[in-house]
Parts: structure tokens; sequence; C-alpha cells
């Protein structure tokens, strides 16, 4: 079975500064990995996902995450950081090869922070 | 609008009693999700669904019941069997099989028993 580890639990940061929030994934032939994001007390949100074809991956608010392969790594990072970023970042794989339909394995996510 | 529907938003009951939480969509999605998010563990399947009629366990469905009559709607029962219900649920549904590329949330049912 697919296993996410964000070893992160917590990431404070101040405002306009680089953050990256890690993810490492049980290796498998095939994968498809997503960061998603979640407001308090709301559902989760895609922010970006990787399917196949170019390792980095970029959404429309400035994150970007790279599929590496060898590290078996799905790192979320963005330059400069906003106080509307604060929020919970999940990041997630699915198995499309398995028989288990397409469901999703989370990591146990992470509180990031921005600070003023 | 095409979305996930998730009601009531909040949902208090009575230690022993069941509980049913509401789930509908309206994006013609083939499969549907029920996760159990508690803090620190991030989220965990309970159910999934890929098809009417038909539903298949996740990782923690002990004290959980579903069913699929109709392909938009896939409630969810918290049996008084569930030991420890107090949770933030959230329903998912994406495309199946070949088609999948992202799973879109509803906006959660907070359940507090007491």
């Amino acid at each position: 079975a697919q296993s996410v580890t964000q070893l992160d639990s917590q990431v404070p940061v101040f405002e306009e500064a680089p953050v990256e929030l890690r993810c490492n994934y049980s290796s498998s032939v095939s994968v498809y990995l997503f960061w998603y994001v979640q407001y308090p007390n709301q559902g989760l949100q895609l922010l970006l996902k990787y399917l196949s074809g170019s390792t980095l991956v970029e959404s429309i608010n400035g994150f970007e995450a790279e599929f590496n392969k060898s590290q078996t790594s799905f790192h979320l990072r963005k330059p400069s950081v906003h106080i509307s970023d604060t929020a919970e970042y999940f990041c997630a794989v699915s198995d499309p090869l398995t028989g288990g339909g397409n469901k999703l394995t989370f990591g146990t996510g992470t509180q990031l922070k921005v600070e003023l | 609008d095409g979305g996930i529907t998730q009601s009531p938003k909040y949902l208090f009951r009575k230690e022993g009693q069941n509980v049913t939480l509401s789930c509908e969509q309206n994006l013609n999605h083939d499969a549907m999700y029920w996760y159990r998010q508690d803090p620190g563990q991030g989220l965990r399947l309970i159910y999934y669904s890929q098809i009417v009629n038909d539903f298949q366990k996740g990782d923690i469905a002990e004290g959980y019941s579903v069913s699929r009559e109709k392909k938009e709607s896939f409630p969810l029962t918290v049996t008084s069997a569930q030991k420890n219900p107090t949770a933030f649920y959230l329903c998912a549904s994406s495309w199946a099989g070949q088609g999948f590329t992202e799973a879109f949330f509803g906006q959660g049912t907070r359940l507090t028993v007491v």
C-alpha cells in the first residue's frame, strides 16, 4: 500500500520569505501526486498535480512542486509567501495501477503559518 | 454551479445514536469517497464507491455504513459502534478509472458526539 510522509507538522515563516513543504511517498512504478490546501473549517482545494510529463508543476498563485522519482519526493515551494497562504497543506498520492480505484492516500498535513 | 454539497455543516449527537451525513454531487462523477479528518492524522479513507450500488471499505470502515443508490448521492451513517465518532468528515468525488485526474471535495461536516 502507498504511504505519504510529510515530515514537518508546522512551518512558521515570515511574509515575503521563501518556503518549502516536504513530501515523500513510498515507491511505486507509476504514481499521481497532488498538493491540496485547506483553510480552517473548509474542504480541500487542489493546489497542483503531477500526472505525467514535465516534472515541475506550477499553480496559479505562485506555488510549484517538483516530482523527483529517484528520491520519491514531491516538495512544494513558493519563493515569496503572503499572509493569505496561511493554511494546512496536504500531499497525496494515487496509484493508477492498483485495483483499488483512484482513491487518494494522504500525508498528515503541514500547517503553514505566515507571520508579519 | 457544479460541486459537492455536504450537509449539515455542524452536527451534534448524543452518544449511542446513529447519525447520517449527506453528500450530493452534480459533477456527474462515477466515484465518491468519504474521509475522516482528525488533528495531526491527515485524512483517512472510510468508504468509497466507483459505481452505483457498489462500494468498498477503506482503511477505517468499522462503525460506519454507506449506500450508493443514486449516482449523485453517497450518504454516510456513523453508527453507535464507532467508538470515537467526533471528527471532521469530508466527502469527495472524481472520475473513475482512466479518467481520474483529481478528487473534488465538499466543505465538510463537523460531527460532535456528546
